[in-house]
């Protein structure tokens, strides 16, 4: 059965730190995504990676980086934690345009 | 600039009714529909998807509709059931002819569907 996993599923962490959250995939796709989720919103787009070292913004940057290192795994990283990045964090795989595998997500919650 | 719409933040369905739910898209360019179904603290699994040469789409009990000429797409499950409770995201393919596969989600509806 493929798979996208992603490390945490609830995470506590405090305003101004870095925090990583890791996926990893075990289909060989080419491209990763990392959204959030938040009511009334639904899913937004945060980064997008179609390469290994390839990525790209997608409409909610601002706040967040990505790493592409290896072609399983797809991290995103806020590089200081505030308090309106508390939200789902859902990771997702595809291949071309086949739709997308998600992960189980990681509600993250910044105080 | 909100590309996929779903208007309806919420529906309430009896059980064994119909359930339709519904998304509008503004960009004539998306050639793929997908709706995706998502549990609580669980990450979205896919439902059913359509073609734009398509105009229906049938899966047991989930049929989707397209509706191009009024860039409108709807969902009908039937007959419902408890389990189908869950938040329903609509999703178009952003990005044309190229292969990166990015998805343009609307903001979700949830159904509920009573005993």
């Amino acid at each position: 059965d493929v798979k996208v996993t992603q490390s945490s599923r609830y995470l506590v962490k405090r305003t101004g730190e870095k925090v990583f959250l890791e996926c990893v995939q075990d289909m060989d796709h080419e491209n990763m995504f990392w959204y959030r989720q938040d009511p009334g919103l639904g899913l937004r787009l945060i980064y997008f990676s179609y390469d290994v070292k390839m990525k790209e913004k997608g409409d909610i940057p601002e706040g967040y980086s990505v790493s592409r290192e290896k072609k399983e795994r797809f991290s995103l990283i806020l590089e200081s934690a505030s308090t309106n990045q508390t939200s789902m964090y859902l990771c997702a795989s595809s291949f071309r345009n086949y739709g997308y595998t998600f992960g189980s997500g990681t509600r993250l919650t910044v105080v | 600039d909100q590309q996929v719409k779903q208007n309806s933040p919420s529906l309430s369905v009896q059980e064994g009714r119909i359930s339709i739910l519904n998304c509008d898209y503004t960009n004539s360019m998306f050639d793929y529909f997908l709706w995706y179904k998502k549990y609580p603290a669980e990450g979205p699994t896919f439902l059913i998807s359509i073609s734009s040469i398509k105009d229906k789409n049938e899966d047991g009990r989930f049929t989707v509709f397209l509706n191009k000429s009024a860039k409108h797409l709807s969902l009908h499950i039937v007959p419902s059931q408890p389990g189908d409770s869950a938040v329903y995201f609509c999703a178009a393919n952003g990005d044309g002819s190229s292969n990166t596969g990015k998805l343009i989600f609307g903001q979700g509806t949830t159904l509920q569907v009573k005993p």
